[in-house]
């Protein structure tokens, strides 16, 4: 079985300030990761993955991700937040012998100007 | 464009009625999935398909029910057996089945939200 947990509900921060949002995962193999954005009613966004190398992956809007095998985590990060960075993130995983992503409960971030 | 249509982007339903909410897409991709959304739970699979006549029930499937008679197009019934249906719905592709190639990164659509009054 496969599952993903973002262990903050919301995370606030200044405009200008770095940005992180956490997401630890579990599955039995190797793991392809997701970050995804949900801006109010709306669908949601591809923003980066995972797959395998380089454990730092970069992705849109500045945004980039830290892969840790060891901490089983992936967690979202920009180094100078925006307002309009203010989102619902979503961080997903897939096990490489299952195609179907499991989402996280997501968290809501807010950056104040 | 490429891209997935979903409609219409807000439903209204009085309890004991079906709804059909519709899921299109050009992008040329196999398989396809209806997603719910609820605050503060993520996203639940409720069906997915991997090709044209073929589609099987993810985790919340009870209540719901789905065709794939075209690969373009996969529309999902909300049934009067639904016990609580009123929900933020998410339609999904994805090129094919993941493998080690695949990704299988999904692209979503706008969304519909199904309000029972």
């Amino acid at each position: 079985a496969q599952s993903v947990a973002q262990p903050e509900d919301q995370v606030n921060v200044a405009e200008g300030n770095p940005l992180t949002v956490k997401c630890t995962y579990s599955v039995s193999g190797n793991p392809y990761l997701f970050w995804y954005v949900q801006y109010p009613n709306r669908g949601l966004q591809f923003l980066l993955k995972y797959i395998t190398g380089d454990n730092l992956v970069k992705g849109s809007y500045g945004f980039e991700a830290e892969f840790n095998k060891s901490q089983t985590s992936f967690h979202l990060k920009k180094p100078s937040a925006l307002v309009s960075d203010s989102a619902l993130y979503f961080c997903a995983v897939r096990d490489l012998g299952d195609y179907k992503l499991s989402f996280g409960a997501g968290t809501t971030v807010t950056v104040r100007a | 464009d490429g891209g997935i249509t979903q409609s219409p982007k807000y439903l209204f339903r009085k309890e004991g009625q079906n709804v059909t909410l519709s899921c299109e897409q050009n992008l040329n991709h196999d398989a396809m999935y209806w997603y719910r959304q609820d605050p503060g739970q993520g996203l639940r699979l409720i069906y997915y398909s991997q090709i044209v006549n073929d589609f099987q029930k993810g985790d919340i499937a009870e209540g719901y029910s789905v065709s794939r008679e075209k690969k373009e197009s996969f529309p999902l019934t909300v049934t009067s057996a639904q016990k609580n249906p009123t929900a933020f719905y998410l339609c999904a592709s994805s090129i094919g089945v993941a493998g080690r190639l695949n990704t299988g990164e999904l692209f979503f659509g706008e969304g519909s939200r199904l309000t029972v009054l």
